[in-house]
């Protein structure tokens, strides 16, 4: 089925670890996101990219790095992990507009 | 700042009520704003309104949207027990990424 593929979908990490979360769309979609969820806090925005090669920050950027290499991956890398990461990753893509996004069904990942 | 900020955060209902969920927003060069709903996983879509007065409608399920007040409304009908879920609105503004509220948590019990 076309969608957005998320993977690991579970990860358990001890602080300072590092790790790769991927995210792959196959819709010929543009705009790629990578957002946290926590308890009571909504999807909060932490790195986008409008097109292939391109990356920029969200609303909490600090302890991540992204990249996309091709149009159809999305990576969130995190160098050093600390328990404040600890949360729910949905990757995210659309075409720039007119339909929403459409979701991966996320990773949960806790650091330890 | 911008801000998108839902009410109530959380809700209990009985089978065959009607609910009321509400979205306020406050942002810089307004494009459109979402509804989705979000069961154990990943949110789906509900609703996009960008004109205000025009009601979308899906089923037991509509949404109005405001731009003099900047505020949303999304009306659950009959609702059954299915309808549990994190219902989750979003802005967009300009061309860059949507703005979440924090969601209303709604549990109808039979």
């Amino acid at each position: 089925n076309a969608g957005v593929t998320q993977t690991p979908k579970f990860r358990v990490l001890k602080t300072g670890q590092s790790m790769t979360l991927l995210c792959a769309q196959d819709m010929n979609h543009e705009y790629m996101y990578w957002y946290r969820q926590d308890p009571g806090m909504g999807l909060r925005l932490i790195h986008y990219s409008v097109g292939e090669g391109t990356t920029a920050k969200g609303e909490v950027p600090d302890g991540y790095n992204v990249s996309r290499l091709k149009k159809q991956n999305f990576l969130l890398g995190l160098e050093s992990a600390a328990p404040s990461q600890t949360s729910v990753y949905f990757c995210a893509s659309n075409t720039g507009g007119k339909y929403g996004y459409t979701f991966g069904s996320g990773t949960r990942l806790t650091v330890v | 700042e911008d801000k998108v900020v839902q009410s109530p955060l959380s809700l209990v209902v009985h089978e065959g009520d009607t609910v009321t969920l509400n979205c306020s927003y406050e942002v810089t060069n307004f494009r459109s704003l979402l509804w989705y709903k979000q069961e154990k996983k990943a949110p789906t879509f509900l609703f996009m309104l960008t004109s205000s007065g025009i009601e979308k409608k899906s089923g037991r399920l509509s949404s109005i949207l405001d731009k003099k007040e900047l505020f949303s409304i999304l009306n659950i009908t009959a609702t059954q027990t299915g309808d549990s879920a994190v219902y989750l609105c979003a802005v967009e503004k300009g061309n860059t990424p949507l703005v979440f509220g924090k969601g209303t948590r709604l549990s109808v019990i039979a």
